[in-house]
């Protein structure tokens, strides 16, 4: 049974400083992976999808890598912002349904 | 282009009543799932429509069903509501039914069941 786990649970950082999230995960016959951002209340948004046959990818200050055989993914933060706050989740698709880690969900302070 | 939309946005139920919620994908995207998300057990898949076919399903009871139109939108329903049922509900849209699609989320429906 695929089991994912995202550590920290939470993290609270100065504004300005680079941060990097950790996700893993149990089962490596994954179609892909993928980085969300969720807001108190509110739906998710798509940051980053990592297929299974890459190994990294970029979007703006965002940057997350995927390492199938160690089940692991991180997500790196650039220059965080007081925008950034906000929970992350990674998911890996397993036939036809994303499975979902509990969270990190950062504090940036300005 | 516009996003996925779920309809209501807010919903009041008391147990033992049924509700139907709603979900429009992004226009050209054929493949709907859904999710349920809980403090407790964070989010959990129910299911997942393509063609109007249910493709894959989890592991909730049969008071949780669902269905998709010809055009794509796509109704979740619960009977018999329980407490236990008040949670947000996200609808995910994609292209096709395929592994290497990317999915996208809507708002959500907060169910809250008295």
């Amino acid at each position: 049974k695929q089991e994912v786990t995202q550590i920290p649970a939470a993290l609270s950082v100065p504004e300005g400083e680079n941060l990097v999230l950790n996700c893993s995960f149990t089962d490596s016959a994954i179609y892909n992976l993928q980085w969300f951002r969720q807001d108190p209340g509110k739906g998710l948004t798509s940051l980053l999808l990592i297929q299974s046959s890459q190994r990294e990818q970029t979007s703006g200050r965002l940057n997350a890598s995927l390492d199938k055989s160690s089940g692991r993914s991180t997500l790196y933060i650039a220059a965080s912002q007081p925008g950034d706050s906000a929970t992350y989740l990674c998911a890996v698709r397993k036939t036809g349904k994303l499975i979902f880690g509990q969270g990190t969900t950062l504090q940036v302070k300005p | 282009k516009a996003g996925v939309t779920q309809t209501p946005r807010y919903l009041i139920k008391t147990r033992g009543q049924q509700v139907t919620l709603s979900c429009s994908p992004i226009s050209g995207h054929r493949s709907v799932s859904w999710y349920q998300q809980t403090p407790g057990q964070g989010l959990q898949f129910l299911f997942e429509y393509f063609s109007e076919t249910q493709r894959n399903k989890g592991n909730f009871p049969g008071r949780f069903s669902g269905r998709q139109f010809s055009n794509s939108r796509s109704e979740m329903n619960v009977s018999t509501l329980e407490l236990g049922d008040s949670a947000l509900y996200l609808c995910a849209s994609s292209k096709g039914q395929g592994g290497n699609n990317e999915q996208f989320f809507g708002p959500g429906t907060r169910l809250t069941v008295l």
